[in-house]
């Protein structure tokens, strides 16, 4: 298996533009996290999904953040309309099972200008 | 205006000394736990992981102790090397079907 795969490595947009993130989790695993990391505030859980359902996305910062899960391989982070502060790295991760390695992807480094 | 990050504990050792990092994890009912590196511009990684019912596991070079009395882990890396030199993270999970939840983490910096 390649990985968690995150696309796009680089996003660098203007403030006000709606921004998409994209994550490919492993094959299998049924547990799918977005985390977003940056230099203030460290690595911080948005929102995760099992079997594709939505769990807990008390971490997401405002309305302005959305995400889906679709289908097994494929989930989306948007962000509509995004702003400076949105600036950081954003991660996908997945697991197999509950309380087992979370698998992270390479991320997606965003730049809000 | 200058903008304040996120203060790293920062660990320098000398190529081929031994390195003890260490963590203090917040939840007494957690049950897993993980040490992830993160090198620059890469995603976590997993190095090694220890249950609650385990207090010390073993692996490559890497040795885990865990101290559930003072809510307390480390990392052991013998023989360090500067393919080390990055960042590592402890993480923590507990009730089973929730995330993990990381600390702050460490920068080791190898000197050679």
């Amino acid at each position: 298996d390649a990985g968690v795969i995150q696309s796009p490595r680089h996003e660098v947009t203007e403030m006000g533009q709606e921004v998409t993130l994209r994550c490919k989790p492993i094959s299998g695993h049924n547990s799918l996290f977005w985390y977003r990391q940056t230099m203030m505030r460290g690595l911080e859980l948005l929102i995760y999904f099992n079997n594709n359902v939505p769990i807990d996305d008390s971490g997401m910062p405002e309305d302005r953040f959305s995400a889906k899960m679709p289908n097994a391989s494929f989930s989306t982070l948007k962000i509509q309309p995004s702003e400076p502060r949105d600036s950081a790295v954003y991660f996908c991760a997945s697991t197999e099972h509950a309380n087992t390695e979370a698998f992270f992807g390479q991320g997606t480094r965003l730049t809000v200008v | 205006g200058e903008s304040v990050g996120l203060h790293l504990p920062t660990l320098s050792v000398q190529e081929g000394d031994n390195s003890i990092i260490n963590c203090a994890y917040s939840n007494s009912a957690s049950d897993y736990f993980i040490w992830y590196k993160q090198e620059s511009g890469k995603g976590p990684q997993f190095i090694i992981d220890i249950r609650s019912n385990m207090d010390k596991r073993q692996g490559q070079r890497v040795t885990v102790l865990l101290n559930k009395t003072v809510k307390h882990l480390s990392l052991q890396i013998a023989a360090t090397q500067p393919g080390d030199s990055a960042v590592y993270f402890c993480a923590e999970n507990y009730s089973g079907n929730t995330p993990l939840v990381f600390g702050k983490g460490t920068r080791l910096s190898v000197i050679a």
